[in-house]
């Protein structure tokens, strides 16, 4: 099993459409969350960080689900330079401090 | 904010010869060094964690005779693709991590390389 498992879409939306994108971890020992986003043959960015209480930054809102191994990240008011692969991110409570990726899930906003 | 330059960004060799990417940290010194590998589709493979003055920690299946890694700098680290082959090619970006703040990591842009 993966450490960190996310449906690889990819989700063809259009413009103002909310879409939402979920992912599964396997290593409860898993200390910190993120989620990155990465255009084509690009660097990997940092779009937020999950919290358990949740947060939200202007149309993005990140949630954590610590009993169930889950994190879910929404969009909402899709705009095309929305498209991209998100990929959801785990850091182990040990001190190597490895950022572990899931595989990404792809999102194709359409005018 | 925190930089990290990765040369080159793009590299096209013959199958057999070396490869040196390097990764230079400009406005931190970057304690910690990832190493990762895409291919196409998937996501990031971390290959090998380098700390600054010790030797690499290599991930299960990578070769570290194949991928040498040196860190032997705070603002430098190098990954050497030894013999490369054809299936080598790949996307690889390194990852700085500086231990001032926690969970600050900083990405290079990344080098294509192609193996023909």
């Amino acid at each position: 099993r993966k450490e960190v498992e996310q449906d690889p879409g990819p989700f063809n939306v259009p413009e103002g459409a909310t879409v939402a994108f979920n992912c599964t971890y396997s290593n409860s020992a898993s200390q910190s969350f993120f989620w990155y986003r990465q255009d084509c043959r690009k660097e990997p960015k940092l779009l937020m960080s999950v919290y358990s209480s949740g947060n939200e930054d202007g149309r993005f809102t990140a949630q954590l689900n610590r009993a169930s191994q889950y994190i879910s990240l929404l969009i909402r008011d899709s705009k095309l330079s929305d498209s991209a692969t998100y990929l959801c991110v785990v850091i182990l409570m040990d001190s190597s401090y490895k950022l572990i990726f899931g595989s990404g899930t792809r999102l194709l906003v359409r005018p | 904010g925190a930089v990290v330059s990765q040369h080159p960004s793009r590299v096209i060799c013959k199958s057999g010869t070396s490869v040196k990417i390097e990764c230079r940290s400009l406005d931190f010194q970057a304690t910690t060094m990832f190493w990762y590998r895409q291919f196409p589709k998937q996501s990031l493979m971390l290959m090998a964690t380098s700390n600054e003055g010790s030797k690499a920690t290599y991930e299960q299946g990578v070769e570290k005779d194949k991928f040498l890694i040196n860190h032997a700098s705070l603002t430098l680290s190098t990954l050497t693709v030894t013999s490369a082959h054809p299936e080598d090619s790949s996307f690889y970006i390194c990852s700085a991590r500086s231990g001032l703040w926690d969970y600050g990591y900083t990405f290079g842009s990344g080098t294509r390389l192609t193996v023909v």
